[in-house]
């Protein structure tokens, strides 16, 4: 399978904390995308980051990326119980889109 | 920000029917949709891509005969589960990317369907 592993599988933190997420994947890559995806729902794009680049941010996130390791972090600072979702990181090997997602991590943050 | 939507957001149906869920993007074409598929507590995988007004390009595994996808306009994309079984049953969601170049792709709400 050429699905990328996330870790941890699930985070619970209180509000307040940063939250880090770890992704890992498999092939060379054009971009490597992270998503949020609250409960029954549709995904939402959260940052997305080239091969070339090693850093990102927008507003509370802030994305790594290390082709080297073939690994990436996104890392939510000041998490709020709004933030309770899954987060997926996403491949693109291509450049056109085919998204190979990663197994995701269940944030929860509590009040 | 571009908007896809999805009908119907959750069907149930007995084995043996065809379901056909549809994806359209609203306030923008859309030349290439894509398909996912997403079980209970797991990621989501690509069933299929298509750009329209050509035929689909599926990925491995996925049976071409039984899920059916048209992309008749740059609005519109089907997905038709034919001959339903409970184990179809699934979070399905469609996403949808303005031109060849735009790196981002805008998710549909998704569908839940329940096969008895």
């Amino acid at each position: 399978s050429q699905q990328g592993e996330e870790d941890p599988q699930a985070l619970s933190i209180q509000e307040g904390e940063n939250a880090t997420m770890n992704c890992s994947y498999k092939t060379s890559i054009n971009n490597l995308q992270w998503y949020r995806q609250n409960s029954g729902r549709g995904l939402v794009h959260l940052i997305l980051i080239r091969s070339n680049e090693r850093e990102k941010h927008s507003g509370r996130l802030r994305v790594t990326l290390d082709t080297s390791k073939k690994s990436s972090s996104l890392l939510i600072t000041a998490s709020r119980a709004a933030d309770t979702a899954s987060y997926f990181c996403a491949t693109d090997a291509t450049g056109f889109q085919k998204l190979v997602f990663g197994t995701g991590t269940r944030l929860l943050v509590s009040p | 920000g571009a908007v896809v939507s999805q009908h119907p957001s959750w069907v149930i149906c007995k084995s043996g029917t065809s379901v056909k869920i549809e994806c359209r993007s609203l306030d923008f074409q859309a030349t290439t949709m894509f398909w996912y598929r997403q079980f209970p507590k797991q990621s989501l995988m690509l069933m299929a891509t298509s750009n329209e007004g050509s035929k689909a390009t599926y990925e491995q595994g996925v049976e071409k005969d039984k899920f059916l996808i048209n992309h008749a306009s740059l609005t519109l994309s089907t997905l038709t589960v034919t001959s339903a079984h409970p184990e179809d049953s699934s979070f399905y969601i469609c996403s949808a990317r303005v031109g060849t170049h735009q790196e981002t792709q805008y998710f549909g709400p998704g569908t839940r369907l329940l096969v008895l």
